[in-house]
């Protein structure tokens, strides 16, 4: 019963460096988002999907691409790195109906340099 | 503005000592009010939701409760393991696909 999987779940990269979190979830549910977790800052949405083919931004969407080609998989793209995007970033999913009950992954932590 | 806070910020008990954790918030349109439980290097764990003032819901130690204005976590006779971040959020009527999320409160307790 795995839940939530999010991968890698550290990583350091350069400035300008690219590359993709990757999310997935096997309940079957139909919204699935990003979150970035920073102390004072609190979670903070960055993108979100409530289906196959279907995404939206959230608070903070700006440095970050996303797709959702299936169900299960929900990656998060850095396009170019900033030393701003360091964070730990939590991948959560939740039926569509109950999108406040959310199940979260462990997160990934990434330093940009 | 919509809105959320969560106090204390820190909070330190002994093993056993009850206590209670409040998160305020102004929202326009309240379409429920949840609260997470955070280990450390964990993503947040779902507890509780509510949806309207007089709502209780219970779940071994801890009872969250929920006013028009607040929602309180009451811990009773708190154990150790019970020491984690608690996280509330807020769906509003403007967007409930977007949650409104407090700070949290950071909860230790002493053996």
């Amino acid at each position: 019963n795995a839940g939530v999987t999010q991968t890698p779940k550290f990583q350091v990269l350069k400035t300008g460096q690219s590359m993709t979190l990757q999310c997935a979830q096997d309940m079957n549910h139909e919204y699935m988002s990003w979150y970035r977790q920073d102390p004072g800052m609190g979670l903070r949405l960055i993108h979100y999907s409530v289906g196959a083919g279907i995404t939206d931004q959230g608070e903070v969407p700006n440095g970050y691409n996303v797709s959702r080609s299936t169900t299960e998989d929900f990656p998060l793209r850095l396009l170019s790195a900033a030393p701003s995007q360091t964070s730990v970033y939590f991948c959560a999913s939740s039926l569509l109906t109950s999108t406040g009950e959310l199940f979260f992954g462990e997160g990934s932590r990434l330093t940009v340099l | 503005e919509d809105q959320v806070t969560q106090s204390p910020e820190a909070l330190r008990l002994q093993e056993g000592e009850s206590s209670s954790l409040n998160c305020s918030y102004t929202v326009s349109g309240l379409r429920g009010l949840f609260w997470y439980r955070q280990d450390p290097g964990k993503g947040p764990e779902f507890l509780f939701t509510l949806y309207s003032a007089g709502e209780e819901k219970e779940k071994e130690r801890l009872k969250a409760t929920l006013t028009k204005k607040e929602s309180f976590l009451h811990i009773t006779a708190p154990k150790p393991e019970d020491s984690a971040t608690y996280l509330c959020a807020v769906g509003t009527a403007g967007n409930n696909r977007k949650l409104i999320w407090g700070l949290g409160t950071s909860l230790a307790v002493n053996p």
